[in-house]
């Protein structure tokens, strides 16, 4: 069965300060991956998304970028920071009816 | 545009009561709907599908979904409600690459 993991769980770093959140599929090959934001009150928020090795859609102007490099990691990342970065990440994979599955997220709070 | 629109933010009910969650999209050609559901401290999940045929889809713990076409509607329904359905409820539309979420629906109930 499919599983996905993403890391770390919790995060708590400065402003101004680089950012690295990794994300792995098990059990499935050459999936859609998405990253999203989570706000409360505001639904999903999806900031980028890859049908495949070294191609990434960008859906959100910002301070983000993200990264495949291998068919099943999916890694979000920033080289600053900001105070409006914190909230709640999750990376999701899709399913053969374009359903998605997400992983259990991880909290960044920048301080 | 692409959305996804959910207008009940909170809604409390009693046990036992019916439940009738709204979701309209906008969505340009053939659309795949979904209900995802968040209980408290646990990863969204995927509550049912539509994606073709039967207008009228069960998914589980006796939920289910209608797509009304013409209204642009996939609302969501529970003839009766218990108090472990306390969650946030998102409807969510998309196609092949990507998916769209609504703001999503708090639900809680009353025990």
């Amino acid at each position: 069965s499919q599983t996905i993991h993403q890391w770390p769980a919790t995060l708590v770093q400065p402003v101004g300060s680089p950012l690295s959140l990794e994300c792995t599929v098990e059990g499935t090959s050459n999936p859609n991956l998405y990253w999203y934001r989570q706000a409360a009150g505001r639904g999903l928020q999806l900031l980028f998304y890859s049908v495949g090795i070294g191609q990434i859609s960008s859906e959100v102007p910002q301070n983000l970028s993200a990264s495949r490099p291998q068919d099943r990691q999916f890694i979000l990342s920033s080289k600053k920071l900001l105070l409006s970065d914190s909230g709640f990440y999750l990376c999701a994979w899709s399913g053969t009816e374009y359903e998605q599955y997400f992983g259990p997220g991880t909290r960044l709070t920048v301080t | 545009a692409q959305s996804v629109s959910q207008h009940n933010h909170h809604v409390i009910l009693s046990e036992a009561a019916s439940l009738e969650l709204g979701c309209n999209y906008s969505y340009g050609g053939t659309v795949n709907l979904f209900w995802y559901v968040q209980y408290p401290g646990q990863h969204l999940q995927l509550l049912l599908k539509y994606f073709s045929g039967d207008p009228l889809v069960k998914g589980i713990k006796g939920f289910e979904a209608e797509f009304i076409k013409s209204k642009f509607s996939f609302n969501l329904r529970k003839p009766s409600v218990q108090w472990s359905d306390t969650a946030e409820y998102f409807c969510a539309a998309g196609g092949a690459s990507k998916i769209i979420f609504g703001s999503g629906t708090r639900l809680s109930i009353r025990p």
